[in-house]
């Protein structure tokens, strides 16, 4: 079974605090994707990776950036936490062209 | 991507199959048809795709109209931990890069005792 790992389930952190929010799988996919869900307006993309080091911005990139060094692990930073960015956090990934597996998401609070 | 409409919610006894439509009438040629569903507090769940056959695995049966305009899953012998929302999505696969999946408002699915 394809495994997608998310460091923690949930997490609070302060405004203007900087986050990092893990991710890891051990299927070897070349694709990692992380999303945002909130309620109302469902999942929405923030940024992707097809390989190693590459990166590509989704729909609501602003505020975030990411990192992946290595194939299985692909890291959601939030800059400088803010209140708008309280959400549940999933990250996916993917072999190219095949369906993507989802971790059970990170509910994350910024107080 | 084309756009998916599903209703907004279904109710399904237990032990009876569990029909969810959807439609795509914009669908183009080479855009599949994806099946996740989502169980409150967990994250999204593969279900089952295809392009143009019917297909089946372990959790679920596909059928797609022949115009592909519509499709239906079908979850055989529903129980109660199949109550989640299910989420049609229509995309095309893209073998040179990742590509993002658009979740819209899916259906939500009771199943009762």
């Amino acid at each position: 079974d394809v495994k997608v790992t998310q460091s923690s389930r949930y997490l609070v952190k302060r405004t203007g605090e900087k986050v990092f929010l893990e991710c890891v799988q051990d299927m070897d996919h070349e694709n990692m994707f992380w999303y945002r869900q909130d309620p109302g307006l469902g999942l929405r993309l923030i940024y992707f990776s097809y390989d190693v080091k590459m990166k590509e911005k989704g729909d609501i990139p602003e505020g975030y950036s990411v990192s992946r060094e290595k194939k299985e692990r692909f890291s959601l930073i939030l800059e400088s936490a803010s209140t708008n960015q309280t959400s549940m956090y999933l990250c996916a990934s993917s072999p190219h062209g095949e369906p993507q597996h989802f971790g059970d998401g990170t509910r994350l609070s910024i107080l | 991507d084309a756009k998916t409409t599903q209703p907004p919610s279904m109710d399904c006894a237990e032990g009876r199959a569990a029909n969810l439509p959807c439609n795509h009438s914009t669908i183009s040629g080479n855009e599949y048809v994806y099946w996740y569903r989502q169980i409150h507090s967990q994250g999204p769940q593969y279900i089952i795709h295809g392009l143009k056959n019917n297909e089946t695995n372990e959790m679920a049966s596909l059928i797609i109209t022949e115009d592909r305009k519509s499709s239906t899953l079908i979850l055989p012998h529903a129980t109660l931990r199949d109550t989640a929302v299910y989420y049609c999505i229509v995309r095309s696969r893209n073998s040179n890069s990742g590509y993002a999946l658009n979740f819209g408002k899916g259906t939500s699915l009771l199943v009762t005792p």
